[in-house]
């Protein structure tokens, strides 16, 4: 079964300054997804970034880029330029691109922004 | 394009009661998803399903059930409330040709149980 680890339950950050999100995650399969979902007070899950297995290129949206890096099975987040807007729980999490249809979570990361 | 509609947004249930939760997906998407989000055990999936078919299943009690209409809105039902059974419910769709490609999710229900 996969798995999902994130070891930082709480992160801040001043405005306008860059900060890293760490991510690991297990698994035996060769071709699959990573995602980066944010959660703000709203509660719904937006998805920031996806990164797919067998692309070497790190994913980038916008402030938003990944860390990929396949054999030691990480998937960090760089968040640059951080608005106040970014303040939200963050979420990494593995999708199974030839197994079931779900995605699992880790356990999450709360991003506070410093004025 | 309308988003994941999620009804109701709040809940309230005594213990022993049932409850049903909606999920309108993205026009055209097939699969849904739910998902219970607790703070202790955080995200985990409940079951999803595709062209009206139970695809995949979490490992919930029967307790748990779901179902899904021809026009691709889900539904999940309760039975049998526990205090345990609190929790935020996220229904996800997706339509993508590969699995896991792209999942958009709603706002969710958020139930407690009393």
């Amino acid at each position: 079964a996969q798995t999902v680890t994130q070891s930082q339950p709480e992160m801040s950050v001043q405005e306008a300054e860059t900060v890293t999100l760490s991510c690991t995650y297990d698994t035996s399969e060769s071709d699959y997804y990573l995602f980066w979902y944010k959660q703000p007070p709203s509660r719904q899950m937006i998805l920031v970034i996806r990164q797919e297995a067998y692309k070497q290129q790190n994913a980038t949206e916008n402030r938003f880029s990944v860390n990929f890096q396949k054999a030691a099975k990480s998937f960090s987040l760089k968040i640059s330029d951080s608005q106040l807007g970014d303040a939200a729980m963050y979420f990494c999490a593995y999708g199974s691109a030839q197994g079931a249809q779900k995605l699992v979570f880790g356990q999450g990361t709360r991003l506070t922004i410093n004025p | 394009k309308a988003g994941v509609t999620q009804t109701p947004r709040y809940l309230i249930k005594t213990r022993g009661q049932q409850v049903t939760l909606s999920c309108s997906p993205i026009s055209g998407h097939r699969s849904v998803s739910w998902y219970q989000q607790t703070p202790g055990q955080g995200l985990q999936f409940l079951f999803e399903y595709f062209s009206e078919t139970q695809r995949n299943k979490g490992n919930f009690p029967g307790r748990f059930s779901g179902r899904q209409f021809s026009n691709s809105r889900s539904e999940m039902n309760v039975s049998t409330l526990e205090l345990g059974d609190s929790a935020l419910y996220l229904c996800a769709s997706s339509g993508g040709q590969r699995l896991n490609e792209k999942l958009f999710f709603g706002s969710g229900t958020q139930l407690s149980v009393l």
